[in-house]
């Protein structure tokens, strides 16, 4: 099946810094989706792209799709400690099998140190 | 609250038996999904229901059956458990094909 590609994989920082992470494929997706999971719970949806291009923020979050379609990425701005946490990227392709089921990346765990 | 919810959160077994895992949706979407989060948190799609038709089945082994009574319900009937069954179960429900996803809180089976 189709594979997105998430990095990095976990990030360990100091509470206050940015954060950054992105997913590509070599497939083109028609919808980028950005996730957050909390131990124990369901995947929460923080950020929806439909456009090429398209720039989204949520508070202190802001995600793009890119002008490829290929890939996007997700910022956090002065992250405190509750943005601890899975965080993933989901794609939904505009053609082949299963697309009206979303692709997700392998997550980025982030872990924030005091 | 209106939400996606599953029962039950929790639910261990033993290997050869038969067991369901239930879904509800009160958004009043028209699609609802099943997917499988493995050890290492990988989600991957199962199933894919649009107005009560399967529309999605991503080669997943027949002992697994989703049945959707109407379209605010989604269940999830496993026969013959097997230990790689072991995973947390993620109900999800959109407004239509094509639209961002909502899930449950997920249900963590253990088969012993």
């Amino acid at each position: 099946g189709q594979q997105l590609n998430q990095s990095p994989q976990s990030m360990f920082i100091q509470e206050g810094e940015d954060v950054s992470m992105n997913c590509t494929s070599s497939s083109i997706f028609n919808t980028w989706l950005w996730y957050k999971q909390d131990p124990g719970e369901g995947p929460v949806l923080l950020i929806a792209l439909y456009k090429a291009g398209e720039l989204t923020s949520n508070g202190r979050l802001t995600a793009q799709f890119g002008i490829t379609r290929k890939d996007s990425f997700l910022n956090i701005s002065a992250s405190i400690p509750s943005d601890v946490g899975i965080y993933f990227c989901a794609g939904r392709l505009i053609a082949g099998g299963g697309a009206d089921g979303l692709t997700f990346g392998k997550g980025t765990h982030l872990i924030i140190q005091p | 609250d209106t939400a996606v919810s599953q029962t039950p959160k929790y639910l261990v077994t033993q290997m050869g038996n038969d067991k369901s895992i239930k879904c509800e949706q009160n958004l009043g979407h028209d699609t609802m999904y099943w997917y499988k989060q493995d050890s290492k948190k990988f989600l991957k799609i199962m199933f894919s229901y649009n107005n009560k038709e399967l529309i999605i089945n991503e080669t997943v082994p027949n002992r697994f059956s989703p049945k959707s009574p109407d379209k605010a319900h989604l269940n999830l009937h496993i026969n013959s458990l097997e230990l790689g069954d072991s995973a947390v179960y993620f109900c999800a429900s959109s407004p239509g094909t094509g639209n961002e996803q909502y899930f449950g809180p997920g249900t963590r089976l253990t088969v012993t």
